[in-house]
Parts: C-alpha cells; sequence; structure tokens
C-alpha cells in the first residue's frame, strides 16, 4: 500500500515570509497528525484530526500557523509569517484508528529552512 | 504531563554485536503505550516495537526486544547481532490509552552499527 506523501521534501525561505506543506495520508485512515520535529530533539504534536476535525491543536502557535483537512483525506500546514525558530522538520503521520495502541505511519517530511 | 527522556544522545555498536538503548518516561496514567521509532537519513520514521504497559511479557520482534520495567519507570531497547542497516537514530515514545493516539517521544539516540 502507498504510505503518507508529504510534498516538499526541502523549503528554504526567509523570515517573515510564507510556507504551505502538504500531505497525503494513507488511504483509509481517519486519524492524522502533524509533529514539528527541531533538530536534536524528538517530535512534538502540533495538530490532530479525526477526519476533517480538529480533535488537538493545544501546541499549534495559532498566531503564525494553520492546518485544514478539506474533505478528511489531505492536509495542509501553513506557517505566516515565518520566524527562524522555525526551522525544523514537519513530519506528517496517519493512523487508521483514533486510539491507543494503534501504529501511526509516517511520511518522509518537510524540512524548512528560515534564513 | 507526560516526558519521556533518553539520557544517551550518541551510541556505537560494531556489527554482529549487542546494544541496549535506554528511556525512562514519567507519568500518572495507567493505561498506556510504549514504542521505540527508527529514523534513518531518510526521515521517515518506522515502528520498530510496541509494548502495551499492561502486559508484563517484554515484546520481541525477531533481533529486537524490550526490557519493560513498569514500576521503575523504564522501557529499553536490546538489538541482537547488530547490522549496518540498524545505523539510525532511535526514538522511544509514550502514548496514553485515552490521548487518541498522540506520541510524545524522547530526545533520541543516534546509533552507529561499524563494520
Amino acid at each position: 500500500e502507498a504510505g503518507v506523501a508529504q510534498s516538499p521534501r526541502y523549503k528554504i525561505i526567509e523570515k517573515r515570509q510564507s510556507v504551505a506543506f502538504w500531505c497525503n495520508p494513507i488511504s483509509g485512515h481517519a486519524t492524522l497528525y502533524w509533529y514539528q520535529q527541531i533538530l536534536g530533539q524528538g517530535p512534538k504534536l502540533l495538530i490532530q484530526f479525526q477526519n476533517n476535525g480538529v480533535v488537538d491543536d493545544s501546541q499549534l502557535p495559532k498566531d503564525r500557523f494553520s492546518a485544514e483537512r478539506l474533505k478528511g483525506v489531505d492536509s495542509t500546514l501553513k506557517i505566516q509569517p515565518a520566524k527562524l525558530e522555525d526551522s525544523a522538520v514537519y513530519l506528517c503521520a496517519s493512523s487508521f484508528l483514533r486510539q491507543g495502541g494503534t501504529e501511526a505511519f509516517f511520511g518522509q517530511g518537510t524540512r524548512l529552512t528560515v534564513v | 504531563a507526560q516526558t519521556v527522556t533518553q539520557s544517551q544522545p550518541e551510541m556505537s555498536v560494531q556489527e554482529a554485536e549487542t546494544v541496549t538503548l535506554s528511556c525512562t518516561y514519567d507519568t500518572s496514567e495507567n493505561n498506556y503505550y510504549l514504542f521505540w521509532y527508527k529514523q534513518p537519513p531518510s526521515r521517515q520514521m518506522i515502528l520498530v516495537i510496541r509494548q502495551e504497559a499492561y502486559k508484563q511479557q517484554n515484546a520481541t520482534e525477531n533481533r529486537f526486544s524490550v526490557n519493560f520495567q513498569k514500576a521503575a519507570k523504564s522501557f529499553s531497547l536490546k538489538i541482537s547481532d547488530s547490522q549496518l542497516g540498524d545505523t539510525a537514530m532511535y526514538f522511544c515514545a509514550f502514548q496514553a490509552d485515552n490521548q487518541g493516539g498522540k506520541l510524545i517521544f524522547g530526545q533520541g539516540t543516534e546509533l552507529s552499527v561499524k563494520p
């Protein structure tokens, strides 16, 4: 089966610019996650969707980050305006069920560099 | 709040030997799951092994096994017969049963397998 697809793989922007990342989860997976992985750290959850509804965005910096999941399939994560500290890898993951013990499948991530 | 700590930023092992990666966690939850994920240079997180907290028996997957000490809140990963392809970042992750699949990751351990 096809895995989680993300694009672009790399992005370099200047601070105060905007950027968007795209994720296509595994077919049939209702739960979608966006994680931020800063260099040298483990991933941190930014937002979680169940179908097209947000179930957890407690760690999303809402003054600059936004995300949507149209029709409960693809998702986009946007940063506007970007700051230097937003430089990180942005990982998208999906799972079939939204419950403990369910395996999350990850994409290859988008590496963002803000200069 | 839950926390996950990996105290070994880097480790190395000779090919065919055994290595153990350490992980400790803190939680007040009774029902939870623990995972080890592998992240090769391609950046895609791959599930290595999963442990249900209610199971006393340690999980094993081929060359990978865990030592789960619930009272001590310790969850170490043992890799036997190390192979060059095991070279990667390894992340320990915690998942509470009531948090919809959200993963809390440690800082990671970079493992190098030397020929």
